[in-house]
């Protein structure tokens, strides 16, 4: 277990419908970040969030949405879903910058959205 | 622009044996961290090893080094003693100081055979 969890783990929709992605940072992480890896595809960051507020955008669709809230867990909204939105969705956590060593960010498992 | 670029999609290599997989990056700025990701085939990320810029060795972490030419912009992963678990996607990253974000590769996906 890594400490930072996603629910759920996976997903099956219809298009058009619109789905909530949940995660919970590590204990003590003030980051959140969003990312999307299609089938045989690198992770695409999408979003990111320091102690409720966004500080990072990446690529992220406009029928997309995040926010952070006061207990640091996140949530992403993916709205009018289309086929290409399937992918695995990963939440990652992380320290602020410069507080030790850098180790980058510690993952969730992953939400795996499958949009039929 | 902060660039990751994994120029292997696959390799394989022979149980016990050592593999080297490629990664070159691109940053304007001088401090910067570099890290591999493991990702098998259940999906989930997990870290193997981090080189920071100003790091004077090469990162080491059990049968994982890494392999940083500085000059030459690379941070290659050595696997030695490869073993069957091994098999799976390996992802380089970069940080930049100024920035939060990773910024991936598009990975290599390693196959070990017996």
């Amino acid at each position: 277990d890594s400490g930072v969890t996603q629910t759920p783990k996976h997903l099956i929709t219809a298009t058009g419908q619109r789905v909530t992605l949940r995660c919970s940072p590590r204990s003590g992480d003030l980051s959140v970040y969003w990312y999307q890896q299609s089938l045989d595809q690198g992770l695409q960051f999408l979003i990111q969030y320091y102690n409720g507020e966004e500080r990072a955008k990446g690529n992220i669709l406009e029928r997309f949405s995040a926010q952070q809230f006061p207990d640091l867990h996140s949530e992403l909204n993916l709205s009018s879903l289309e086929l290409g939105d399937s992918a695995l969705y990963f939440c990652a956590s992380s320290v602020e910058r410069g507080q030790g060593i850098d180790y980058g960010y510690t993952f969730g498992s992953g939400t795996r959205l499958t949009v039929v | 622009a902060q660039k990751i670029t994994q120029t292997q999609p696959g390799m394989f290599v022979q149980e016990k044996e050592a593999v080297t997989l490629d990664c070159t990056y691109d940053t304007s700025d001088p401090s910067y961290g570099l890290f591999w990701y493991k990702q098998p085939s259940s999906g989930e990320m997990i870290f193997l090893i981090y080189q920071g810029s100003y790091d004077q060795q090469n990162a080491t972490e059990g049968r994982y080094s890494l392999n940083f030419q500085k000059a030459r912009k690379s941070a290659n992963l050595v696997i030695s003693a490869s073993q069957l678990g091994d098999s799976a996607m390996y992802f380089c990253a970069m940080r930049e100081r100024n920035t939060d974000k990773l910024i991936f590769g598009t990975g290599t996906r390693l196959q070990v055979f017996p």
